[in-house]
């Protein structure tokens, strides 16, 4: 159980293209869904939090017109990296809280983003 | 603000050695404390968790200490396995603001 998914597992882009990442929760429904960004050898960095039919919730310093998160069901968010550059390329992996257990994390696959 | 100190940033071990990663948190209302493994380009994977309520929780040969007071809380692998060489992450949250707040990660390497 709390299995959660995200599409695409990589993609290669183009600078200056926009790129959608889709995070699914599988067998559960996810009030709550979390973007994180890692680094290679670095720890998870929170980027925003999203609830359900609400606006997303941005940590400090993350551009919210470059970085647009929509959650519009519950197994379902997507971050859209727009007008991506060089320095977007990352691994970006997305989590999913239950609504029985509303302070666990189940994380998905993750997404490695490479901007050319 | 918050933070999370994680110890050591990589261990080594040989296989059937035990192995400790020790985390330090400043909240004091912190009242969940996670840890997830994560293996070379995939997502964390939730391992073991405590709550505050509680001192110390195993599973298997996963166990996790917490000290409130001291504010610092531990992963306790034993039997390690060269499957178990990975790196993982603690974490600190508090039920009532949803986010996770990251140590650094231990790169842990087991040796057959």
């Amino acid at each position: 159980g709390a299995v959660v998914s995200q599409h695409p597992s990589w993609v290669i882009c183009k600078s200056g293209t926009s790129v959608k990442i889709e995070c699914r929760s599988l067998d559960f429904q996810a009030t709550t869904m979390f973007w994180y960004r890692q680094f290679p050898k670095q720890s998870l960095m929170l980027m925003a939090t999203s609830n359900e039919g609400s606006k997303a919730t941005y940590e400090q310093g993350v551009e919210k017109d470059k970085f647009l998160i929509n959650h519009a069901s519950l197994t379902l968010s997507t971050l859209t990296v727009t007008s991506a550059h060089p320095e977007d390329s990352s691994f970006y992996i997305c989590s999913a809280e239950t609504a029985t257990s509303t302070d666990t994390q189940y994380f998905g696959p993750g997404t490695r983003l490479t901007v050319l | 603000g918050e933070n999370v100190e994680q110890h050591p940033s990589t261990l080594s071990v040989q296989e059937g050695d035990s192995a400790v990663i020790k985390c330090t948190y400043s909240d004091s209302a912190s009242n969940y404390f996670p840890w997830y493994k994560q293996e070379l380009g995939k997502g964390p994977q939730l391992i073991i968790d405590i709550r505050s309520n509680v001192g110390e929780k195993k599973d298997q040969r996963i166990a996790v200490t917490l000290n409130k007071t001291a504010k610092h809380f531990s992963l306790h692998i034993t039997e390690t396995q060269p499957e178990d060489s990975a790196v993982y992450f603690c974490a600190e949250g508090n039920t009532g603001f949803q986010k996770l707040v990251f140590g650094t990660g231990t790169r842990l390497l087991v040796s057959p």
